[in-house]
């Protein structure tokens, strides 16, 4: 089994909203990831959790906040967005292994639109 | 910095075709790669992982790897309408936590 699910799949939130994203997997997985992604381009990472703590952050406005309630778990909190922040949103999750072997598997997202 | 280029694309394969992807990548280090299809408006699915030198077959897909060359490519045999997608190429480099590393995406069209 390698699915992550997510919520909603879609979402259209007003600037002055607070709105949360969620994302779950149930493969043991201990690593877990937020990943934006506009049209036509790759997946662009912006946070990492590793075994529930946040590993990296890749310098994301604070209006995005991650949380990791439990190693199953994945939020991302939305706050005072942007109209550039319309995308679609992915989480994946992974083993975390050393080995090389470690793969990430995407959800299916959610397309956030910004109003 | 990392990079990774992939064909630009758009490309375009008559279906029963062999339809080849192309890959390179700047890091030495890189470790462990990865082919990922991507429909419109869906999420990347993983099809093929590579991590040795060499090819490594799954059905109609064959990655190769070539670290010497730093490029990696997946080879899709008799391709199919329903393969006509984003193909994104992504390289994975053990000192930096998991991170993936992305290509822009080739686009592959099977026309009947």
């Amino acid at each position: 089994d390698t699915e992550v699910t997510q919520t909603p799949k879609h979402l259209v939130m007003g600037m002055t909203n607070k709105k949360s994203l969620k994302c779950e997997q149930h493969m043991g997985h201990r690593a877990m990831y937020w990943y934006k992604q506009k049209a036509k381009k790759p997946p662009e990472l912006m946070f990492v959790y590793s075994y529930e703590k946040l590993s990296i952050n890749e310098s994301v406005p604070s209006r995005f906040s991650p949380e990791c309630p439990n190693s199953s778990l994945l939020n991302l909190h939305l706050h005072a967005l942007q109209p550039e922040d319309s995308a679609l949103y992915l989480c994946a999750s992974s083993q975390d292994r050393p080995a090389s072997t470690d793969t990430q598997y995407f959800g299916p997202g959610t397309r956030l639109t910004v109003l | 910095q990392k990079e990774v280029e992939q064909n630009s694309g758009p490309l375009s394969v008559p279906e029963g075709a062999i339809a080849s992807l192309n890959c390179t990548y700047s890091d030495r280090v890189s470790q462990s790669f990865f082919w990922y299809r991507q429909y419109s408006g869906k999420s990347p699915e993983l099809i093929m992982s590579i991590y040795s030198n060499g090819d490594k077959e799954d059905g109609r897909f064959t990655a190769q790897l070539n670290k010497a060359s730093q490029y990696v490519s997946l080879l899709i045999r008799d391709s199919q309408p329903s393969d006509s997608a984003t193909y994104l190429c992504a390289v994975r480099i053990s000192s930096t936590l998991g991170r993936l590393y992305f290509g822009r995406g080739t686009q592959l069209t099977v026309w009947p």
